[in-house]
């Protein structure tokens, strides 16, 4: 079971440069999400999408964008990266849940270095 | 003051102690209480998860809820190398669209 996959896995880019983080999942879920973590600060979502054609930004959505065009996919992308943006990317699905519970399942993070 | 307050360490144990870690939170409305493990490297899998107060266990771990305290914890007993991990709590409301809130995380070392 592939689950949700992230591409790439590692990159370096230069200040000023743009890039596009890809996610799928394979498990026909509603919602995904987009997550960068960084040492002492946990997950913070940046941006997500309950639903096919349809996004909202999260806690620290600024220098991002998102796109979900199509139900298995999330695409990130960074427009003009700076090295703020240095991080630990992870990408998240999950199921519309009962009564306001639902398991997030994670892809294995993209790791973006910006010089 | 962050919604979700959890203590970075590291916490270093040896091999068979009983782990405590924890979180405190400040919204009342939270209702779901997860507990998330992270692989260095890897993304974060559910662990456990309880609804609004009481105990809750498998295996070796214990998930408990204290709603009038606003305090969550996670044991584990017979703690063993392989649960050396970044632990985070996460906890949810019906009415956030799902939307988790976080804690930092706690890495956690056992040591042989």
């Amino acid at each position: 079971n592939a689950g949700v996959t992230q591409t790439p896995k590692f990159r370096v880019l230069k200040t000023g440069q743009s890039m596009t983080l890809l996610c799928a999942q394979d498990m026909n879920h509603e919602y995904m999400y987009w997550y960068r973590q960084d040492p002492g600060m946990g997950l913070r979502l940046i941006h997500y999408s309950v639903g096919e054609g349809t996004t909202a930004k999260g806690e620290v959505p600024d220098g991002y964008n998102v796109s979900r065009l199509k139900k298995q996919n999330f695409l990130l992308g960074l427009e003009s990266a700076a090295p703020s943006q240095t991080s630990v990317y992870f990408c998240a699905s999950s199921y519309r849940g009962t009564a306001g519970f639902t398991e997030a399942f994670f892809g294995q993070g993209t790791r973006l270095t910006v010089v | 003051q962050k919604e979700v307050e959890q203590d970075p360490g590291p916490l270093s144990v040896p091999e068979g102690a009983i782990v405590s870690l924890n979180c405190t939170y400040s919204n009342s409305a939270f209702q779901y209480f997860m507990w998330y493990r992270q692989y260095s490297r890897k993304g974060p899998e559910l662990l456990m998860y309880t609804y609004s107060s009481g105990n809750k266990e498998d295996g070796r771990f214990t998930a408990q809820v204290d709603k009038s305290s606003k305090y969550i914890s996670l044991f584990i007993r017979d703690s063993q190398p392989s649960d050396s991990a970044t632990y985070l709590c996460a906890m949810s409301r019906m009415d956030s669209n799902y939307q988790l809130i976080w804690g930092a995380g706690t890495k956690l070392i056992i040591k042989p």
